[in-house]
C-alpha cells in the first residue's frame, strides 16, 4: 500500500464548477504539500501545511492530522487551472514521498 | 519568491554521449537538492539527495556511477547523466530546500527533457 493515497486519478470539469481533490496518508509527517505540474514538466509548489487550512485566491488546502486526510479544493475552476495535481507528504527525512497525482482537465 | 533555475528544458544526445543538467537557485541558499526522474504518466521518482559540499545519498537502484552529481555550491547542483543510453529518456527535474524556512517548503525546478537517440 501506498503512503499516499490520491484521489480521483482523473477529473473532468465544466468550467465554473468547484473541484475537490483528496488526499490521504498512512504514517506520520511534518508538513502535507500540494503540487502542480503544469503539461510542460513545470512544478509548481501550491500549500505546504502542517495543520488546518491555508487558502491562496481560488484554492484552498486543508489537513486533518487526526485523520491523515487533506483535501485541495478549487472554487470557480477555469481551463488554466488544468493540470496534474500531486499531493506530497515530508517527514524527518525531508525527502517528499508523493501520491500518484491526479489529472484535472477544466473544460471551457 | 524562492526561484531554481533547470538547464537545459530540452536536451536531445547521441548513445554514449554524457549531458550534465544544471540546476541554480536564484535568491536563496539550496542546501539540499533532490534529484527527480518521472517517466510519462507516472508520478516523481527520487534518484538522489545531495548536500552542499558532501557525496550525494543515492536511491536503492541508482547507478552513482551513470548519474553523476555534484552540489559545490550553496547556488548550484548539478546532475550529469554519462553514457546515456536511450533508456536513460525520461523527465529529470531538481527541487531544493533553503537554508532558512520557507512558505512552501521546496521549490522545484522546471524540469529537464531528455531524449538519448
Amino acid at each position: 500500500k501506498n503512503e499516499v493515497e490520491q484521489s480521483p486519478q482523473n477529473l473532468t470539469a465544466q468550467e465554473g464548477e468547484f473541484i475537490t481533490i483528496n488526499c490521504s496518508y498512512s504514517v506520520g509527517i511534518s508538513a502535507l504539500h500540494w503540487l502542480q505540474q503544469h503539461p510542460g514538466g513545470g512544478i509548481v509548489s501550491l500549500f505546504m501545511l502542517s495543520s488546518g487550512k491555508k487558502k491562496h485566491g481560488r484554492l484552498i488546502a486543508t489537513i486533518n492530522i487526526q485523520e491523515k486526510h487533506s483535501s485541495l479544493h478549487i472554487t470557480a475552476s477555469h481551463p488554466r487551472d488544468s493540470a496534474v495535481y500531486i499531493c506530497a507528504i515530508s517527514g524527518s527525512a525531508r525527502q517528499l514521498t508523493f501520491g500518484s497525482g491526479t489529472q484535472l482537465t477544466v473544460l471551457p | 519568491g524562492a526561484v531554481v533555475s533547470q538547464h537545459p528544458s530540452r536536451v536531445i544526445c547521441k548513445s554514449g554521449t554524457s549531458v550534465k543538467i544544471e540546476c541554480r537557485s536564484l535568491d536563496f541558499q539550496a542546501t539540499t537538492m533532490f534529484w527527480y526522474r518521472q517517466f510519462p504518466k507516472q508520478s516523481l521518482m527520487l534518484m538522489a539527495t545531495s548536500n552542499e559540499g558532501s557525496k550525494a545519498t543515492y536511491e536503492q537502484g541508482v547507478e552513482k556511477d551513470k548519474f553523476l552529481i555534484n552540489h559545490a555550491s550553496l547556488t548550484l547542483s548539478t546532475l550529469t547523466v554519462t553514457s546515456a543510453h536511450p533508456e536513460d529518456s525520461s523527465f529529470y527535474i531538481c527541487s531544493a530546500r533553503d537554508r532558512a524556512p520557507q512558505p512552501y517548503g521546496y521549490t522545484f525546478g522546471s524540469g529537464t527533457r531528455l531524449t538519448v537517440v
